[in-house]
């Protein structure tokens, strides 16, 4: 079967940089995603991995090895704001997108 | 309209009653998705459309239906609600074109059937 792997929550310090981790194990891929949701909220676009290494936007960057089926996001200076899940979702063989159930992201002050 | 809207916001329905929720895109997008959000599960593809007219089944179609008449709306029937389909449903939508091919998502439809 297919599967998405994210840890259920992460605590983390205001101004600090945390990292969320991400497994998939699915048929095909055809690129990665990452979305934030506040809480209440739709989903919303963060960033997208499809070839091997790191892509930076701001604050957010995000990793991807194909080969070793992972990939991560990274937030540094954390801010109260980015308290929300991050969802990773993958890409199958038919297009269609594979979701993990999201790991919540507690910020501290 | 700017994005995808939903409607309603919320609704409680009695089980064995029919319900149809909402979604409209001033984006053009071609393709468009109904997706269920339950605690502690991803998200989960109901149906989709990848075009107007073109409809298809995703991972949990049972009890839902949908028409895709036109480019703008994608409409989610539930013929027969059951207590099972409380959920949070989102519609989202995309353009098909490019790599990344990004899902843009509606507000949501929260659902509790009694």
């Amino acid at each position: 079967g297919q599967n998405i792997d994210q840890p259920t929550e992460m605590t983390a310090t205001e101004g600090a940089i945390v990292q969320i981790n991400c497994t998939y194990q699915t048929s095909g891929f055809n690129g990665l995603f990452w979305y934030q949701q506040h809480a209440g909220e739709a989903p919303t676009f963060l960033s997208y991995n499809v070839l091997d290494g790191l892509e930076e936007k701001g604050r957010f960057s995000s990793f991807l090895s194909r080969s070793k089926g992972y990939s991560y996001l990274l937030l540094k200076e954390l801010q109260m704001k980015d308290s929300a899940s991050y969802l990773c979702a993958v890409k199958d063989s038919n297009y269609q997108l594979i979701w993990g159930a999201g790991t919540k992201l507690i910020i501290k002050p | 309209i700017a994005g995808i809207t939903q409607a309603p916001t919320s609704q409680i329905l009695a089980a064995g009653r029919r319900m149809t929720l909402r979604c409209t895109q001033d984006m053009r997008h071609n393709a468009m998705y109904w997706y269920r959000q339950d605690l502690g599960l991803g998200l989960r593809l109901i149906h989709y459309s990848n075009t107007a007219g073109t409809t298809g089944k995703g991972e949990v179609p049972d009890g839902y239906s949908v028409s895709r008449a036109n480019t703008d709306d994608f409409p989610l029937t539930l013929a027969s609600a059951v207590p099972s389909q409380t959920s949070v449903y989102f519609c989202a939508s995309s353009d098909l074109a490019g790599e990344a091919d990004t899902q843009y998502f509606g507000p949501g439809t929260r659902l509790t059937v009694l």
